[in-house]
């Protein structure tokens, strides 16, 4: 799986937007961009994936620049809820472990600080 | 039912003891995960279980023996540990372990402490 690069911290005021960059300049035509994020004491927890389009769900939006060498989530109104490790991974289509994909490689993450 | 649960939430034990970690859903999913994630440094996988079958072991040491005895449960047995072995020990489900863009379901995880 190819690499990908995030800030180490980040701080936003709760109600204003966030906007958590993701470098991966060797993402190949396969690899989809997944976002996971944990928040204090918990187990990571899915937030979004795309593989060229821009995605929206009802927890945050993922905007893919146009060459896919880096990506963005979009937290739309940040809450101190939103005070977690933010992982951008990236998921080649094309691997194949012998019949099961699923593992997940982690990066070290940006750790989002929300202030009231 | 969207919950992966994970017993005992923390664990003590002594380099000699035998312990279990336990890992259930009821989502009707068919692949399962171990992670391990020491303190400040995100989770790493230690397995992958795919329709009740071993399919990855990421080069773990013996003393962690994983069992899926079916669908629903994981157990991680666990003997003879080191300190060092201490650590967050998180259990994941997916869907289908043969699609890689399956969203994992991850449980709270068991704190592990290694005397």
């Amino acid at each position: 799986d190819a690499k990908t690069t995030q800030p180490n911290s980040m701080e936003s005021n709760e109600e204003e937007p966030v906007h958590l960059p993701c470098n991966h300049s060797t993402i190949s035509g396969t690899d989809y961009i997944h976002w996971y994020r944990q928040l204090p004491s918990q187990g990571p927890e899915y937030v979004i994936h795309g593989l060229t389009s821009n995605v929206n769900n009802r927890m945050a939006s993922l905007a893919i620049a146009e060459d896919r060498k880096s990506s963005t989530l979009i937290l739309h109104r940040a809450t101190l809820r939103d005070a977690a490790v933010y992982y951008c991974i990236l998921r080649d289509a094309n691997m194949n472990y012998g019949g099961s994909q699923g593992n997940l490689i982690f990066g070290k993450g940006t750790k989002l600080s929300v202030k009231p | 039912d969207t919950e992966v649960t994970q017993t005992p939430k923390h664990l003590v034990m002594g380099m000699t003891n035998k312990k279990s970690l336990k890992c259930e859903q009821h989502m009707g999913h068919r692949a399962m995960y171990w992670y391990k994630q020491k303190a400040k440094k995100p989770p790493e996988l230690m397995f992958v279980y795919s329709y009740e079958k071993l399919s990855i072991n990421e080069s773990v040491p013996s003393r962690f023996s994983p069992e899926c005895p079916n669908s629903s449960l994981l157990n991680l047995h666990l003997h003879a540990l080191q300190p060092e072995d201490s650590a967050l020990y998180l259990c994941a489900s997916s869907q289908d372990g043969t699609r890689r863009h399956n969203e994992q379901f991850f449980g709270p995880g068991t704190r592990l402490t290694v005397l």
